[in-house]
């Protein structure tokens, strides 16, 4: 199992341009979840999935939509990318059915995203 | 509202010394309660877990018991490796709700 996978690592935009940045989980969960990673703020919720078909907006939606395309892919779209949306951004889905996993969050590698 | 409080840091120790990372949190009902760990370019690893009052979560050498009273949720560990070094976050799930995390703290372990 790869668990949450995670594409690109690494991406510079300039003011405006759009991107969109993938996500894909391997262990059939329903939840997935975008943060984004900022010093001395933890992880802040931008947008979750709770099944396939549906999202809804976390703390910080203001310039980001979803997609989640299928039960395995979440992706997050940058529409006109500013500097405020220099950030480490994370993927994650959760376990939901009883075990050793049970709550808990899986998370993929990270996306560094730097906005110039 | 659902908020977790946790010293920020950076904590610096030598090897084998003992480390405790405090972390309070406000909550509706009884929520379970998180420490994950992450190390340097990669994502969030859980690394010990509690769901309810007086739990003890262990992993790793790591613990942290689950006390309702205090509302507190500390990482302790007796004795430090290196390797530890990391980016540590307690957090907090609402029965029903999403995440909510700490800002972290950084541990600094030096031989």
């Amino acid at each position: 199992n790869a668990g949450v996978t995670q594409t690109p690592k690494f991406q510079v935009l300039k003011t405006g341009q759009s991107m969109t940045l993938q996500c894909a989980q391997d262990m059939n969960h329903n939840s997935m979840y975008w943060y984004r990673q900022d010093p001395g703020m933890g992880l802040r919720l931008i947008y979750y999935s709770a099944s396939e078909g549906t999202t809804d907006k976390g703390e910080v939606p203001n310039g980001y939509n979803v997609s989640r395309l299928n039960k395995r892919e979440f992706s997050l779209r940058l529409e006109s990318a500013a500097p405020s949306q220099t950030s480490v951004y994370f993927c994650a889905s959760r376990g939901e059915t009883s075990g050793s996993s049970y709550n808990e969050q899986f998370f993929g590698p990270g996306t560094r995203l730097t906005v110039l | 509202g659902n908020s977790v409080t946790q010293m920020e840091g950076p904590v610096t120790l030598s090897e084998e010394a003992f480390l405790t990372i405090n972390c309070t949190y406000t909550a509706t009902g009884y929520p379970s309660l998180f420490w994950y760990v992450q190390y340097p370019g990669e994502g969030l690893q859980l690394l010990l877990k509690a769901t309810k009052a007086d739990d003890k979560g262990s992993n790793k050498g790591f613990e942290a018991t689950y006390r309702k009273e205090t509302t507190s949720f500390h990482l302790e560990k007796g004795s430090v490796q290196v390797s530890d070094s990391a980016v540590y976050f307690c957090a907090l799930r609402p029965y029903g709700q999403n995440f909510v995390f700490g800002p972290g703290t950084r541990l600094s372990v030096l031989p």
